[in-house]
């Protein structure tokens, strides 16, 4: 069965980096983008971008430009966010979600249980 | 970029009561339309795509219709465990956008 599983929770520093691991199982890696969706705290989803897992192309939504960067290791059907200089308002849970086939753009068939990342001082 | 707009954002219903939430997109987006289930703590989880179409596995108490700008998502008989909130979201273009999300709890 199609499982997505992301690392666990991270508390950071402002001005600091982190990395969320989302390892792949149940599925040919390279056949299905992955998304990345935020979730601020008690607040609604909004798309981060998504990449293309055979290419390893990324696009970026609004907002999500510069300190935001997603990567692959194909090796081990992974796929990475990874933050830098971090913020208060970067505190979210940030979830990957396999890209469902059948349109040109982005919908959501499995999601990871999610990362919590809080930035605090 | 194309905006939703879901209501209500919250609701109580009694279990066995109909339930019915609304999306509207800013323009026409066919029937490029998902809703998703979120659980407290949770991930979200499809329960309808292309506007209408049931995922694998999910009861059929849920169901959706709709077309162009006006979606409906309908519960048929409220369970204690549907105690969520509903997200729609379209992938007509880029960005893909959610709905802000309707709470449903049991009065």
């Amino acid at each position: 069965q199609v499982q997505l599983v992301q690392s666990g929770s991270e508390l950071k520093k402002p001005g600091a980096s982190v990395k969320v691991s989302c390892k792949a199982s149940g599925y040919t890696f390279t056949s299905y983008a992955m998304n990345w969706v935020r979730q601020a705290p008690g607040q609604g989803l909004e798309w981060m971008g998504w990449i293309n897992t055979n290419t390893g192309n990324p696009t970026y939504a609004q907002g999500f430009t510069g300190r935001f960067v997603f990567s692959l290791d194909t090796s081990v059907s992974t796929a990475y966010l990874q933050i830098s200089s971090l913020k208060a308002e970067d505190t979210a849970v940030y979830y990957c979600a396999r890209d469902r086939p059948g349109s040109y753009f982005p919908h959501f068939d499995y999601w990871g249980q999610g990362t919590l990342v809080t930035v605090s001082s | 970029d194309i905006q939703m707009t879901q209501s209500p954002s919250s609701l109580s219903a009694s279990v066995g009561d109909r339930v019915t939430i609304t999306c509207q997109a800013s323009q026409d987006i066919s029937n490029y339309l998902n809703w998703y289930q979120q659980k407290p703590g949770k991930a979200p989880k499809l329960l309808i795509y292309d506007a209408s179409n049931l995922e694998t596995g999910v009861p059929s108490r849920f169901s959706g219709s709709g077309s162009g700008t006006d979606f409906t998502f309908t519960i048929s008989s409220l369970q204690p465990e549907d105690i969520a909130t509903y997200y729609c979201q379209q992938y007509d273009n880029l960005p893909p956008a959610f709905g802000g999300g309707t709470k449903v709890e049991i009065k």
